[in-house]
């Protein structure tokens, strides 16, 4: 089974710290998406990054897909204690295939 | 525009019985995933519906495990003579024809005694 290594699995930091969150494999996938899932919920897709180098922002949050298309980052600036939540990373080997995910950074945001 | 439901969110249930988990997709989404989350987990994949193409059953645990879906709608999960080991969130995700981003339902929580 190709494994998605999540790194740090738990994360506390107080609000306006930036931190991020890092995602590697030793396989190669056709994308990886982020997911956020808070207690009680399915997971909530955020992004999906398809281009090796591929650099995406969404407001506080940027994702980068790396080179090789192996691993990926998820940077949060000046994190509020709304981004408290499970980030998942999932790969895909292409279109409708089974995604495969990491085990999760659990991030607590301290006012 | 209703997202993915799945019923019941919550199921307890004894060692030895057999359970079903629903799950109803987005409407025109051809693809239907079942994954697993036990706790401090990450999603393990489970089985995967692609229209009307034989189902990728690889993910399935034991032949325990069993799932069904009508054409492009509604799915079943059902879990035979559950044990112990089987409590975890069950979730159910679809997404579009040739689509890489999967949208999940909220999970059913199943607890075996």
């Amino acid at each position: 089974t190709q494994l998605l290594e999540q790194s740090p699995q738990f994360l506390s930091i107080q609000e306006g710290e930036n931190l991020t969150v890092y995602c590697n494999s030793s396989s190669v996938f056709s994308s990886l998406q982020w997911y956020r899932q808070e207690p009680g919920e399915g997971p909530v897709l955020l992004v999906t990054v398809v281009t090796g180098g591929e650099v995406k922002k969404l407001k506080r949050l940027t994702f980068q897909f790396g080179d090789a298309r192996k691993d990926s980052s998820l940077h949060i600036t000046a994190a509020q204690p709304g981004d408290t939540g499970l980030y998942l990373c999932a790969g895909a080997r292409s279109g409708n295939t089974p995604l495969v995910f990491g085990k999760g950074t659990r991030l607590s945001v301290i006012a | 525009g209703a997202g993915v439901s799945q019923s019941p969110s919550n199921k307890v249930t004894e060692k030895g019985k057999d359970v079903e988990l629903r799950c109803d997709p987005i409407s025109g989404h051809t693809a239907l995933y079942w994954y697993r989350q036990r706790l401090g987990q990450g999603l393990e994949f489970l089985i995967y519906f692609q229209g009307n193409s034989a189902p990728d059953k690889s993910g399935l645990p034991s032949d325990r495990f069993s799932a069904e879906r009508t054409g492009e709608s509604v799915s079943t999960l059902t879990i035979q003579r559950t044990q112990q080991e089987d409590s975890a969130v069950y979730l159910c995700a679809s997404s579009l024809y040739g689509g890489v981003e999967q949208f999940f339902g909220p999970g059913t929580r199943l607890t075996v005694l």
